[in-house]
């Protein structure tokens, strides 16, 4: 299996632009997660999605919007980029438990905005 | 503890050696905790868990420990290798409810393991 699949690996924008980072999962895990991780830094929540065409924000998600058509595919939207978006993204998914569970992360997204 | 900084805590081990990586976390009503490696360009990957009503845990070389008395979890490598070398996180999450599997994750424990 090829668990949670991330596109691109790495992306230069420059201020203003706008870019899609594409997460795919072949799990059927329902929940699903998008994280950025600054240099030295933890992995902070930007959105989740409970299900197909459910989404809330996290600890930090000024900036970015995400949708959620299908449960295999979570992509995050950024419409006017900034320096401050300069980090690495990691989506992840995980299957709905009462009892706590693992999420899976995929490969990350490293971003520069310039 | 949580304090938030540039430059995480480093451990440096010679192979063969124990490691013992620490985490204070957060949240007193955290139920389960995981314990993350990530490598060099690559995404976290699970290593082991625990749920709060265990205090101890134990996988392949590694052992978890949890004090939820002061809100501690440790990660336990035993015969440390080269390719043990990696960046270390704690996670931390409520089960149930409205939590829907969200992780709060700690700063992390850079390991470097010296051949």
């Amino acid at each position: 299996n090829a668990g949670v699949t991330q596109t691109p690996k790495f992306r230069i924008l420059k201020i203003g632009q706008s870019m899609t980072l594409q997460c795919a999962q072949d799990m059927n895990h329902n929940y699903m997660y998008w994280y950025r991780q600054d240099p030295g830094m933890g992995l902070k929540l930007i959105y989740y999605s409970v299900g197909a065409g459910i989404t809330d924000k996290g600890e930090v998600p000024n900036g970015y919007n995400v949708s959620r058509s299908t449960t295999e595919d979570f992509p995050l939207r950024l419409e006017l980029a900034a320096p401050s978006q300069t980090s690495v993204y990691f989506c992840a998914s995980s299957y709905s438990s009462k009892g706590g569970t693992e999420a899976f992360f995929g490969q990350g997204t490293r971003l520069t905005v310039v | 503890g949580e304090s938030v900084g540039l430059h995480l805590p480093t451990l440096s081990v010679q192979e063969g050696d124990n490691s013992i990586i620490n985490c204070a976390y957060s949240n007193s009503a955290s139920d389960y905790f995981i314990w993350y490696k990530q490598e060099s360009g690559k995404g976290p990957q699970f290593i082991i868990d625990i749920r709060s009503n265990m205090d101890k845990r134990q996988g392949q070389r590694v052992t978890v420990l949890l004090n939820k008395t002061v809100k501690h979890l440790s990660l336990q490598i035993a015969a440390t290798q080269p390719g043990d070398s990696a960046v270390y996180f704690c996670a931390e999450n409520i089960s149930g409810g409205t939590s829907y599997g969200k992780l709060t994750f700690g700063q992390g424990t850079i390991l470097t393991v010296h051949p």
